[in-house]
């Protein structure tokens, strides 16, 4: 059982260039999200799906692009990346309980460095 | 504005010391409350959770947590810490009412001198 997996590991992109990251779980889970880490913020939400074709806007979501055609995949769209995009990147899954939010399963991450 | 705020960006200890990591959030209303660490080089785990119920909560690996609906706050603890305890910890929310959006805190670094 592979869980969440994040591809690629690290990326290094320069201004204005997009790229998409890629998010597969393998647990059937309904929920999938993608959060950023940064040093003193902690891990911030950018968008969450809660099942194919679903897809909304969590804390920073400007400058990212997201979609949800199957349940296992969950990819991260950066259209022009910027400076300010510089992150760790991980993506999270869980399953649907009603009204509970069940615990968050995380992928490795994706180091991204924007120059 | 809604927020989770944690008390110490980075804690120092030597083993066996207690521990407590502060967590505070501004939400108003019914929420959900977890703990996540991640390990260095390791994936973010869930450490506990409250859902409801008894306030204290207990986790893996001798952590707890003690849920204080008046003071808004729901503190880690740990008597007696060891080296592998070493980490960032975590504090997330999320609001009965808009359970598909978890919140996290800035986390406090831990590092245990052996």
């Amino acid at each position: 059982n592979a869980g969440v997996t994040q591809t690629p590991k690290f990326q290094v992109l320069k201004t204005g260039q997009s790229m998409t990251l890629q998010c597969a779980q393998d647990m059937n889970h309904e929920y999938m999200s993608w959060y950023r880490q940064d040093p003193g913020m902690g891990l911030r939400l950018i968008h969450y799906s809660v099942g194919a074709g679903i897809t909304d806007q969590g804390e920073v979501p400007n400058g990212y692009n997201v979609s949800r055609s199957t349940t296992e995949d969950f990819p991260l769209r950066l259209l022009s990346a910027a400076p300010s995009q510089t992150s760790v990147y991980f993506c999270a899954s869980s399953r649907n309980r009603d009204r509970v939010r069940e615990k968050l399963f995380f992928g490795s991450g994706t180091q991204l460095s924007v120059l | 504005a809604q927020s989770v705020s944690q008390h110490n960006h980075h804690v120092i200890l030597s083993e066996a010391a207690s521990l407590e990591l502060g967590c505070n959030y501004s939400y108003g209303g019914t929420v959900n409350l977890f703990w996540y660490v991640q390990y260095p080089g390791q994936h973010l785990q869930l450490l506990l959770k409250y859902f409801s119920g008894d306030p204290l909560v207990k986790g893996i690996k001798g952590f707890e947590a003690e849920f204080i609906k008046s003071k808004f706050s729901f503190n880690l603890r740990k008597p007696s810490v060891q080296w592998s305890d070493t980490a960032e910890y975590f504090c997330a929310v999320n609001l009965k009412t808009s359970y598909d959006k978890v919140i996290f805190g800035p986390g406090t670094s831990l590092s245990v001198i052996p």
